[in-house]
């Protein structure tokens, strides 16, 4: 079965820290993709990564950075925290080219503080 | 810009019945996904629907789409505790970059 890892569960940051939110797959996939998740808004996505050293602006980047140095490896970065970046964030990844199904990671429920 | 519309959000429905929510997009598109997300829990994908006319079924859910009237509908038959979740349905405009909707969260009443 396909895995998509995210480090944490849950994180607690304070208003202007630096944090990584990591994400790890084990199929070899191409593509991954960062979404956050809100009530109301459903999944909205935030920078996504066709291949390592890779990375595209999705629909809602600012505020946000990523790195992808391994295929296996997206990290997601804010770089200043902020109270509206208070969220739940989803790592998913998926093969390229098949347009086939994302598998999810479980998510990180980041409050800022 | 694509939108991904679904109603109802919210939906409350007693074990035994049949409803249906729906899933409109703006845009063209051939391929349609249902994702199931249990409280607390990642997604899960339930059906990818590649095809104006396709029809997916299993156990008490069928997915339908239709990509001339841009519309995909999740239907429910005799409900059952079990099935309580956040359904969302998400587009793939051909960029490999889906887009979801705002899901709909269906909680089961015995």
């Amino acid at each position: 079965d396909v895995k998509v890892t995210q480090s944490s569960r849950y994180l607690v940051k304070r208003t202007g820290e630096k944090v990584f939110l990591e994400c790890v797959q084990d199929m070899d996939h191409e593509n991954m993709f960062w979404y956050r998740q809100d009530p109301g808004l459903g999944l909205r996505l935030i920078y996504f990564s066709y291949d390592v050293k890779m990375k595209e602006k999705g629909d809602i980047p600012e505020g946000y950075s990523v790195s992808r140095e391994k295929k296996e490896r997206f990290s997601l970065i804010l770089e200043s925290a902020s109270t509206n970046q208070t969220s739940m964030y989803l790592c998913a990844s998926s093969f390229p080219g098949t347009r086939e199904k994302l598998f999810f990671g479980s998510g990180t429920q980041l409050s800022v503080l | 810009e694509l939108k991904v519309e679904q109603n109802p959000l919210f939906l409350s429905m007693q074990e035994g019945k049949n409803y249906t929510i729906y899933c409109n997009y703006s845009t063209t598109s051939d391929r349609l996904y249902w994702y199931r997300q249990d409280p607390g829990k990642s997604l899960e994908s339930l059906f990818v629907l590649l095809s104006n006319g396709a029809v997916k079924q299993e156990g008490r859910l069928m997915a339908s789409l239709d990509t001339k009237a841009r519309l995909s509908t999740l239907h429910i038959t005799a409900a059952v505790h079990d099935l309580s979740a956040t359904y969302f349905c998400a587009v793939d405009p051909l960029n490999e970059k889906l887009t979801f909707g705002t899901g709909t969260r269906l909680t089961i009443i015995p």
